[in-house]
């Protein structure tokens, strides 16, 4: 089964509204959580990443939350814009053999 | 300038033919990884370089081989290369050490088999 799962594949948001992308997993051994954002025919870039040893990290209009018991991370994109329309991978990852699973993704559209 | 590169970055083969995609990296990095990525599959781990020489299987390293004789280059091949292996391939590396989430990706292989 998914180990990181996005169940929704799509999100539309209008501009200036939040976006909330979320992620769940099944492994208690993950320790990395991490969100990536993804460009039609480009990579991925990473966007923020947090550790279990936090539940909350801010980064300008981006916000992680992280629930532990609930094997649950969520993105929070205050003020969205229409540039921020893209798909976003979740990712998460832990233990000694430096490997991150990924979710399928969530495209976020965001209309002017 | 940190960066990962990828050669070559649009490649068409025909089944049967051996396949060769190179990654590069400017970072030291000791880690380095080979991901797929299909639509509807999300991005699947093929093959973890530890260090030089140091390769490990990820979640689907069925017909492929990994090569890593310097830290800087990761190669991947595809020997004998398949319909289903028509894919984009990513290459991406990370301090291991320290936070692993943070990967950097090279831009993308778009490999087609025919």
């Amino acid at each position: 089964g998914q180990q990181v799962k996005q169940s929704s594949p799509s999100l539309t948001v209008q501009e200036g509204g939040i976006s909330i992308l979320n992620c769940d997993y099944e492994n208690d051994m993950f320790d990395y959580f991490a969100w990536y954002k993804k460009y039609p025919d480009n990579s991925p870039t990473l966007l923020i990443s947090v550790r279990s040893n936090v539940d909350k990290r801010e980064d300008g209009r981006l916000t992680v939350f992280l629930n532990k018991s609930g094997k649950h991370f969520s993105l929070h994109i205050t003020a969205s814009q229409p540039e921020d329309t893209a798909v976003y991978l979740c990712a998460a990852g832990g233990g000694s053999n430096y490997k991150l699973t990924f979710g399928k993704g969530t495209l976020l559209t965001v209309t002017p | 300038d940190m960066k990962v590169t990828q050669m070559p970055r649009y490649l068409i083969k025909r089944m049967g033919e051996n396949v060769l995609l190179e990654c590069g990296q400017d970072m030291s990095h000791e880690t380095m990884y080979w991901y797929r990525q299909d639509p509807g599959l999300g991005l699947q781990l093929i093959y973890i370089s530890y260090d030089v020489d140091s390769n490990s299987e990820g979640d689907i390293p069925k017909g492929y081989r990994v090569s890593r004789k310097k830290r800087e280059h990761f190669s991947l091949i595809l020997d004998s290369a398949k319909t289903n292996q028509t894919s984009v391939y990513f290459c991406a590396s990370s301090s291991g050490t320290g936070n692993y989430a943070e990967q950097f990706f090279g831009p993308g292989t778009r490999l087609t088999v025919l």
